[in-house]
């Protein structure tokens, strides 16, 4: 079974840009979780998708936004980017809602705002 | 504040000696997972232990859980050089609906 799929891998966008990143769950997986790493904050939860539907959401400001579709396939969206808001962003998908089950990372988007 | 806080916050030991990462966490939780970091890349999950248990083994690695003191241990046994990397503890607490990751332990295997 294929795993978790992130893209683009990398990313380099200036400030006041926006930027929208896609996440392809393991098939079969209906929650798909975003996280930012930083090397100051570390991983943060940012939003849960499941079946379409926003479960829970970080203490984001509204800039960051996400979507889920039909198919479980996610993206997240920031606009008006920031220089903070460079970092690795990761998605994770899992059977179950995301606090009782094990999550799946894909392999990360690395943003870099200039 | 994170709900998880790793120690020691860095580990360097020799190859085949057994590594120890703690965690420790603030509130109830239902359950307590572990994953690793290679650099830069995503996580991949390790363990996960529930609230009502108090050891899980797989393979080389051992986790313990104590609810009274509200700690999680990590053991690597016999540790190779392919095991350097940062391990995240993480915490689904009651009433939070989400995962809480700790700030990490980086791990070094020295040949």
């Amino acid at each position: 079974k294929a795993g978790v799929t992130q893209t683009p891998r990398y990313l380099i966008k200036t400030r006041g840009q926006q930027v929208t990143l896609s996440c392809s769950p393991i098939s079969g997986h209906r929650s798909v979780s975003w996280y930012q790493q930083t090397p100051g904050q570390g991983l943060q939860f940012l939003f849960e998708y499941f079946s379409e539907t926003q479960r829970n959401k970080g203490n984001f400001p509204g800039r960051f936004s996400g979507r889920q579709f039909s198919n479980s396939r996610s993206e997240m969206n920031v606009s008006t980017l920031e220089l903070g808001d460079s970092a690795l962003y990761l998605c994770a998908s899992s059977l179950n809602l995301v606090a009782s089950d094990t999550q799946y990372f894909g392999p990360g988007t690395r943003l870099t705002v200039l | 504040s994170q709900q998880g806080e790793e120690d020691p916050q860095a580990l360097s030991i020799q190859e085949g000696e057994n590594a120890t990462m703690n965690c420790s966490y603030k509130t109830s939780i239902n359950n307590l997972q572990w994953y690793r970091q290679n650099s830069g890349r995503g996580l991949v999950h390790l363990i996960l232990i529930r609230s009502n248990e108090r050891e899980k083994h797989s393979g080389r690695l051992r986790v313990t859980l104590d609810t009274s003191k509200k700690s999680s241990s990590l053991l690597i046994t016999a540790s190779r050089a392919a095991d350097t990397a940062s391990y995240f503890c993480a915490t689904d607490y009651q009433g939070a609906q989400k995962l809480v990751f700790g700030q990490g332990t980086r791990l070094t295997i020295n040949p």
